[in-house]
Parts: structure tokens; C-alpha cells; sequence
């Protein structure tokens, strides 16, 4: 299995509602990532998991909060978000340190 | 502050012509760059990678060039074929425990028929 999976594939959403994104590989992958990416923009990072430990946070707002609850699996919890928050939402993996990341296909999210 | 430039926002190129997508940075402790092919509304698809102890490396139709000094990296796509028609970004890392990515603002390439 050499993909990232990611559910949902689209999410529309209030500015008062809670959700959830989740990341899934099966590579043996021990880094885990999200990026997020506007429209005509590159992907810019947001977390960093490095053996299920959150090494990374990009000063990103607290109303995204990540989890890595195994080795496996990555969510990002969704509350109170704000209209400009609307983007792609990329998940990606890699082995370990200069080794290439693999994206998922990413989760469009709207928030209205 | 973009530490990884692309400043050709598109290219057009025909069919089984050489494609040539470029690539600056400024930060040298960049020792570790790929480039990543998107097709609208999907996540990034890993094309080929240097280390920066290299000057080039080549993966089928695909080869890229790094020149350190210039702090310039270049993609070469021969020949072309239109299902190479999607947005190219390269992206540098200075490795580490995080290997966290730095990616360019990415140019869009026409392959003609």
C-alpha cells in the first residue's frame, strides 16, 4: 500500500461547527504532515508528527488542533473557523528525514 | 519572505519538445530538493529528488539539475507529452528531524499536441 488517504474529500462547514479531517497510511511512515493550500498558492506546512509526537507547529491558529492518535492515522480538529480558513487541505507522509513526502489527495473544506 | 522562487508561472511547450521548468532559492542550508507535479483539486505527486551532494539526477523522462553556487535547480521533461500538462512545484527541505518543505510558488505547464 503506497498511499495517503484522506476523508472527507470535500467538507462544508459553519463557523460554529466542530469537525474533523482524517489522514491515513500504511507505509510504516513515522513522519506525518499537514499542509494547507490556497487557491494558485503552493502548499504551506501547518503541523509536523515526527514518531507520533507533534514536532512542529507553524504559529498555527488554536482553532486547528492536531492529533496523531497511532503511527498510522492523523486528524485535524476544526472549531470556530473563520470564512478565510476555506483552502485545500493536504495530508502527507515520508520515512523520516530527507526522504520525499507522500500527499494525499486532500480535503476541500469550505467554511461559510 | 519566499525562500523557493519559480518565476515563471506558465510555460508552453509541444508535444516531444524538451520541457525546462526552473527554480531558485535563497536559503543555503537547503541540502535536500524534489519536485512535485498537482493537477487541480488533487494533492501533490512526488516526481523526482537531489541531495545536495549531487549535481543531477535522472529518473526516465524526468532529469534534474542543481547548481549550488547559483543557488538554482532545473527540471527537464523529454520529450513531453500532453499528460505533463499539470502545475510543477519544487520544494527544499534542510533535512534534519522534521524535514520540513519550503515549496515554490509553482509554474504551469502546456504541453501542446
Amino acid at each position: 500500500d503506497t498511499e495517503v488517504t484522506q476523508t472527507p474529500k470535500h467538507l462544508v462547514m459553519g463557523m460554529t461547527n466542530k469537525k474533523s479531517l482524517k489522514c491515513e497510511q500504511h507505509m510504516g511512515h513515522r513522519a506525518m504532515y499537514w499542509y494547507k493550500q490556497k487557491a494558485k498558492k503552493p502548499p504551506e506546512l501547518m503541523f509536523v508528527y515526527s514518531y507520533e509526537k507533534l514536532s512542529i507547529n507553524e504559529s498555527v491558529p488554536s482553532r486547528f488542533s492536531p492529533e496523531c492518535p497511532n503511527s498510522s492515522l492523523l486528524n485535524l480538529h476544526l472549531h470556530a473557523l473563520q470564512p478565510e480558513d476555506s483552502a485545500l487541505y493536504l495530508c502527507a507522509s515520508s520515512q523520516g528525514s530527507y526522504n520525499e513526502q507522500f500527499f494525499g489527495p486532500g480535503t476541500r473544506l469550505t467554511v461559510l | 519572505d519566499q525562500q523557493v522562487k519559480q518565476n515563471s508561472p506558465s510555460l508552453s511547450v509541444q508535444e516531444g519538445r524538451i520541457s525546462i521548468l526552473n527554480c531558485d532559492y535563497t536559503n543555503s542550508m537547503f541540502d535536500y530538493f524534489l519536485w512535485y507535479k498537482k493537477y487541480p483539486a488533487e494533492g501533490p505527486t512526488f516526481l523526482i529528488s537531489i541531495s545536495s551532494i549531487k549535481d543531477k539526477n535522472e529518473d526516465g523522462r524526468f532529469t534534474v539539475f542543481l547548481n549550488k553556487s547559483a543557488k538554482h535547480l532545473s527540471l527537464h521533461i523529454v520529450p513531453s507529452q500532453p499528460g505533463d500538462s499539470a502545475v510543477y512545484f519544487c520544494a527544499a527541505s534542510g533535512g534534519g528531524a522534521t524535514n520540513k518543505l519550503i515549496f515554490g510558488t509553482g509554474t504551469l505547464l502546456a504541453v501542446q499536441p
